[in-house]
C-alpha cells in the first residue's frame, strides 16, 4: 500500500512568490495534517481536516497562507506570498480518523521550501 | 494548553550499548504519549504510543518507554543499539481526548557509533 505522497520534495522560491504544495494521504484515511518543521524543532500543526471540512486551523496564517482539501482526499498548501522566515520543512500526514483517541498518524517525507 | 521538553538535543552512543531519551511534558489535562522517528529526508514514523493502561509501552525495532505520571515524563530506551538507529526521535503528547492535537517536541538526534 502506498504511504502519504507529497510534492514537490524541493522547492527554491524567491520571496514574494508564491508556492503550492501538494498531498495525496493514504486510501481510505479520512483526517488530513499539515505541519511545519523548522530547522531543529518539532512539527507544529497549521491544519487539520476531517474530510474536506477545516476542523483547527488556528496556527495557520491565514494573511499570506491557505490550503484546500476538495472532495476530501488531497490537499493543496498554498503561501502567497512567500518570506524569507517560511522556509522550513512542510509535512503532511493522515489518518483513518475513527477514533481520535487511537489514530495513528502516518506522516509524507514532507517538501523542502527555502525561500531567498 | 500543553508543552513537551527533550532533555537532551543530541546523545552519542557506541554500537550495542543501552540508550535512554528522555522527555518531560506539562499538561493540565489526561494525556497521549508519542514516540516518533525521522529518519534523513523522511517523514516521521511512530515508534509507539502510550494511551492508558500499562505504564510500559513496547514498540517497534526493539524500542520501549515509560510513562511516569509523577514525574511527568515519558522516556524512550533501547537495551542494545544498532547503527542503523541513528536518527532523530520527536517527543509527543495530545490531550486525552484528541490525538490530532499533538504538541512535539524539539527531537533528540541520536547518533550511533562503531
Amino acid at each position: 500500500e502506498a504511504g502519504v505522497v507529497q510534492s514537490p520534495r524541493y522547492k527554491i522560491i524567491e520571496k514574494k512568490q508564491p508556492v503550492a504544495f501538494w498531498c495525496n494521504p493514504i486510501s481510505g484515511h479520512n483526517t488530513l495534517y499539515w505541519y511545519r518543521q523548522n530547522l531543529g524543532q518539532g512539527p507544529e500543526l497549521l491544519i487539520r481536516y476531517e474530510n474536506e471540512e477545516a476542523v483547527d486551523d488556528s496556527q495557520l496564517p491565514k494573511d499570506r497562507f491557505s490550503a484546500e482539501r476538495l472532495k476530501g482526499v488531497d490537499s493543496t498548501l498554498k503561501i502567497q506570498p512567500a518570506e524569507l522566515g517560511d522556509s522550513a520543512v512542510y509535512l503532511c500526514a493522515s489518518s483513518l480518523g475513527l477514533s481520535r483517541g487511537t489514530d495513528t498518524q502516518y506522516f509524507g517525507p514532507g517538501t523542502r521550501l527555502t525561500v531567498l | 494548553a500543553q508543552s513537551v521538553t527533550q532533555l537532551d538535543s543530541q546523545v552519542p552512543v557506541f554500537e550495542e550499548a543501552p540508550v535512554e531519551l528522555r522527555c518531560n511534558y506539562s499538561s493540565s489535562v489526561s494525556v497521549y504519549l508519542f514516540w516518533y522517528v525521522q529518519y534523513p529526508n523522511q517523514g516521521l514514523q511512530l515508534l509507539l504510543k502510550y494511551l492508558s493502561g500499562s505504564t510500559l509501552v513496547k514498540g517497534i525495532n526493539g524500542f520501549e518507554a515509560e510513562f511516569n505520571k509523577s514525574q511527568t515524563s515519558f522516556h524512550l530506551r533501547k537495551p542494545s543499539v544498532h547503527i542503523s538507529d541513528t536518527a532523530e526521535y520527536f517527543c509527543a503528547v495530545s490531550p486525552g481526548t484528541n490525538a490530532g492535537k499533538s504538541t512535539f517536541g524539539d527531537g533528540t538526534t541520536l547518533t550511533v557509533k562503531p
